[in-house]
């Protein structure tokens, strides 16, 4: 069975400085790996994700993520962080040999401080 | 750019009642998802759809019947709703196609509250 795990319940970070939300994951095969924001009272918006190729991937808002497969990890990264970045985010991993279904992580609280 | 739309919105049901929540795709997409979210729980999947006609059960899906009828549309209902179902409710769509890696498209959320 797949699973994903997201160690930190909140991050803290000051405006400007570089943020990084954890997150690693289980599966049987290959992964796809998908990073979604939510902000307060909001659905899911989908950030970035990895297929194939490149480890480093770059998605919407200045948002990457670094796949590494021999540590099953997918962080989540911004250069220089911004007040607005403050949200929910969560990870999710999708088995390629188990159907098209996502599973998610509980889920890192970010606060950005001015 | 309606994407997925879900309502109602906001509801507070008495224990017992039923009620469907609707929802909507306008991307042609052949899979559609409702997830809960609770605290501290990231989404689990309820029930899912790969096709008109056809649905699956998910993680959690006790208490909970679903069923499309259209290819834009996929029902949630509860039978007889239980204080353990107040949760906000996620519909998702996305495109088949497990090569693709295909992104999951969510809705705005409708929470629901069970007294």
């Amino acid at each position: 069975a797949q699973s994903v795990a997201q160690p930190e319940d909140q991050v803290n970070v000051a405006e400007g400085n570089p943020l990084t939300v954890k997150c690693t994951y289980s599966v049987s095969g290959n992964p796809y790996l998908f990073w979604y924001v939510q902000y307060p009272n909001r659905g899911l918006q989908f950030l970035l994700k990895y297929i194939t190729g490149d480890n480093l991937v770059k998605g919407s808002y200045g948002f990457e993520a670094e796949f590494n497969k021999s540590q099953t990890s997918f962080h989540l990264k911004k250069p220089s962080a911004l007040v607005s970045d403050s949200a929910l985010y969560f990870c999710a991993v999708r088995d390629i040999n188990a159907g098209n279904m996502l599973t998610f992580g509980g889920g890192t609280r970010l606060m950005v401080k001015p | 750019n309606a994407g997925v739309t879900q309502t109602p919105k906001f509801r507070v049901l008495k224990t017992g009642q039923s009620m469907t929540l609707l929802c909507a795709q306008d991307m042609n997409h052949e899979y559609m998802y409702w997830y809960r979210q609770d605290p501290g729980m990231g989404l689990r999947l309820i029930h899912y759809s790969v096709g008109e006609g056809t649905t699956a059960k998910g993680e959690v899906p006790d208490g909970y019947n679903v069923s499309r009828l259209k290819k834009q549309n996929f029902l949630l209902g509860l039978e007889s709703a239980a204080p353990s179902q107040t949760s906000v409710y996620f519909c998702a769509s996305s495109y088949a196609g497990q090569a693709e890696g295909n992104t999951i498209y969510f809705g705005e959320g409708s929470w629901l509250t069970v007294v």
